[in-house]
């Protein structure tokens, strides 16, 4: 079954703003990902998260996990145009190839 | 330098047909994905191989047969296609947890 959720299911934000996008799951996992997904093409990742981390930043990204929670959010800041896209949370259940449990993503559509 | 590539881009077809899509990576991975994002965006692991051997097979129809004739390529043969099977089909690679995607093959079954 669908493990990861996110919220909200769409998000639309002037450009400069900061977008907080949030993930939930439901079973214990190793990491936790976020891959972008732009109209029309395949998904690319941004970043990782592993299951004893509780931040991480890169560039203008930062994620949380909060496994006591099973949850995660991802923070763009300075938002561009350039980031409307879909972003999905996929969680990875040990470390090494398993297939990837995904959400169905937020929407973001980042007004100039 | 294409990382992960798939053919076609579009398929549009009559149900009952049989059709197949390629993927090639040239990342070097031993492990490749088919995965199916459905029309609300929702993806789901269908197939995953490693090293050209079936690991993983999602609750999918047997009219679905994928193959992987050398750890480079997997491909997925549909057989008899229903209109449901309309769908934008995904392919990735690894070589640990982060993942490579295809630009995905459109297919549309009339």
């Amino acid at each position: 079954s669908q493990q990861g959720e996110e919220d909200p299911q769409a998000l639309s934000i002037q450009e400069g703003e900061n977008a907080t996008m949030n993930c939930s799951y439901k079973t214990s996992i190793n990491n936790l990902q976020w891959y972008r997904q732009n109209s029309g093409r395949g998904l690319v990742h941004l970043i990782l998260i592993r299951s004893n981390e509780r931040e991480k930043h890169s560039g203008r990204l930062r994620v949380t996990l909060d496994t006591s929670k099973k949850s995660s959010s991802l923070l763009i800041t300075a938002s561009r145009a350039a980031d409307t896209a879909s972003y999905f949370c996929a969680t990875g259940f040990d470390s090494g190839n398993t297939p990837l449990v995904f959400g169905k993503g937020t929407r973001l559509s980042v007004i100039a | 330098d294409t990382a992960v590539s798939q053919t076609p881009k579009y398929l549009v077809t009559q149900m009952g047909n049989d059709k197949s899509i390629k993927c090639e990576q040239n990342l070097g991975h031993d492990t490749m994905y088919w995965y199916k994002q459905d029309s609300k965006k929702f993806l789901k692991i269908m197939f995953s191989y490693n090293n050209k051997e079936l690991i993983i097979n999602e609750t999918v129809p047997n009219r679905f047969s994928p193959k992987s004739p050398d750890k480079a390529h997997l491909n997925l043969h549909i057989n008899s296609l229903e209109l449901g099977d309309s769908a934008v089909y995904f392919c990735a690679s690894s070589a640990q947890e982060t993942q490579y995607f295809g630009p995905g093959t459109r297919l549309l079954v009339l």
